[in-house]
């Protein structure tokens, strides 16, 4: 059974500009979260999607975006990117709706992103 | 405020040794608490889920207690291998929506 996908895997962009990053979940997997880790920092939770329903969200701007589709996948978007957002992005996946409720999640390698 | 927080920070220890890392927490309602080891640059990878009603969990040399009274973790590893080089982080789910708090995790150091 394949694990979570990410891409890119790496990722260098300029300040301004905006990027979108993919995940695809676990076959069978419905529920899908988005974190950013930056170095010596713990995961910041982003976002999770379950059937395509944001269900819960982080305390980030509105210059991070995501949305999961009818298969499951999911994409995240920053806009106007910042020296500051640079970090790992890490998605990952799980079955039921809630990932904290009891499932166990499993992640992606991350989309390392640099942000120059 | 819904906090997590783990102690030490980091630690070294010797190959075959044991250890054991703290995490205390304060959020409510409670759900369940996890761990994780996260190598570096890679996703954390789940080692043990517990809810209220679990003391004790086991993951082979790994031992995850919990003490929902006093809302307290702890993980025990047992003979350390080099492998075990990893940082762990405790997360607790809370919440209606099973909102999930991570701690910033113990960096533990195996030497040979």
């Amino acid at each position: 059974k394949a694990g979570v996908t990410q891409t890119p895997r790496y990722l260098i962009k300029t300040r301004g500009q905006q990027v979108t990053l993919s995940c695809s979940p676990i076959s069978g997997h419905r529920s899908v979260s988005w974190y950013q880790q930056t170095p010596g920092q713990g995961l910041q939770f982003l976002f999770e999607y379950f059937s395509e329903t944001q269900r819960n969200k982080g305390n980030f701007p509105g210059r991070f975006s995501g949305r999961q589709f009818s298969n499951s996948r999911s994409e995240m978007n920053v806009s106007t990117l910042e020296l500051g957002d640079s970090a790992l992005y890490l998605c990952a996946s799980s079955f039921g709706k809630f990932q904290g409720r009891t499932d166990t999640q499993y992640f992606g390698p991350g989309t390392r992103l640099t942000v120059l | 405020k819904n906090q997590v927080e783990q102690s030490p920070q980091s630690l070294i220890i010797l190959e075959g040794k044991n250890c054991t890392l703290q995490c205390n927490y304060t959020v409510s309602p409670f759900s369940n608490l996890r761990w994780y080891k996260q190598d570096t640059g890679r996703g954390p990878v789940s080692l043990t889920i517990m809810t209220f009603s679990e003391n004790t969990k086991s993951n082979g040399r790994y031992t995850a207690t919990l003490d929902a009274d006093t809302k307290q973790s702890s993980l025990h590893i047992t003979a350390s291998q080099l492998s075990d080089s990893a940082s762990y982080i405790c997360v607790v789910c809370w919440g209606s929506n099973y909102q999930l708090i991570w701690g910033a995790g113990t960096k533990l150091i195996i030497k040979p």
